[in-house]
């Protein structure tokens, strides 16, 4: 069965540092990987996506992602951030092709002081 | 519609009664979800619709939670006899591919 761990349920950062949100997925085969974010009070938004290709994905917001097989790590990055980032971060892996069940992570909060 | 759409944002209701939570995806997305957030947890998987069909319904946490889907549309939830451990956040989400599109999800709260 597929699985997600995000082992920080919580990071503070400053407003323009970078930033490195940690997951470890475990699946069979090659995945699908996902990054969302949930600011407060709304819905879950996609941040990237990967599936195949380039192990480097950018997505909105300026953030990216670097799927990392051997590790089966997919963390994310944003080398500056904006107190407007400060949400709830869920990586998600999916099975590759067909149906696409996504199991989801716990979460990582983001907390951006000035 | 654009987005997906979900009714009502918020729920309140008596511990025993039937609530139903509906889902309008976005048109054309052949599959739909339905999570389940709970406070401090992540999303937790509940069914999964394709067309009007439920290939998949094994989150479903107990015989009181059904679903359907008509039109390759509308999704509703119903929760029956409502407990107060069924309070939480529930989320639709349709997709054509890869990757999700969610609504804002439904609030329940269970008194």
């Amino acid at each position: 069965a597929q699985s997600v761990t995000q082992p920080d349920i919580h990071i503070t950062v400053s407003e323009g540092a970078s930033l490195e949100l940690r997951c470890n997925y475990s699946y069979g085969a090659t995945p699908y990987l996902f990054w969302y974010v949930q600011s407060p009070g709304q819905g879950l938004q996609l941040l990237l996506k990967y599936f195949s290709g380039d192990t480097l994905v950018q997505g909105i917001k300026g953030f990216e992602a670097e799927f990392k097989r051997s590790q089966s790590s997919f963390n994310l990055r944003k080398p500056s951030v904006h107190w407007s980032d400060a949400a709830e971060y869920f990586c998600a892996v999916g099975a590759s092709g067909g149906y696409q069940k996504v199991t989801f992570g716990t979460g990582t909060k983001l907390q951006v002081i000035p | 519609g654009a987005g997906v759409s979900q009714s009502p944002s918020n729920k309140v209701t008596e511990k025993g009664k039937d609530v139903e939570l509906r889902c309008d995806p976005i048109s054309g997305h052949t599959a739909l979800y339905w999570y389940r957030q709970s406070l401090g947890q992540g999303l937790e998987f509940l069914i999964y619709f394709q067309g009007n069909s439920a290939p998949d319904k094994s989150g479903l946490p107990s015989d009181r939670f059904s679903a359907e889907r008509t039109g390759g549309s509308v999704s509703t939830l119903t929760i029956q006899r409502t407990q107060q451990e069924d309070s939480a956040v529930y989320l639709c989400a349709s997709s054509l591919t890869v990757g999700y599109t969610f609504g804002s999800g439904t609030r329940l709260t269970v008194v």
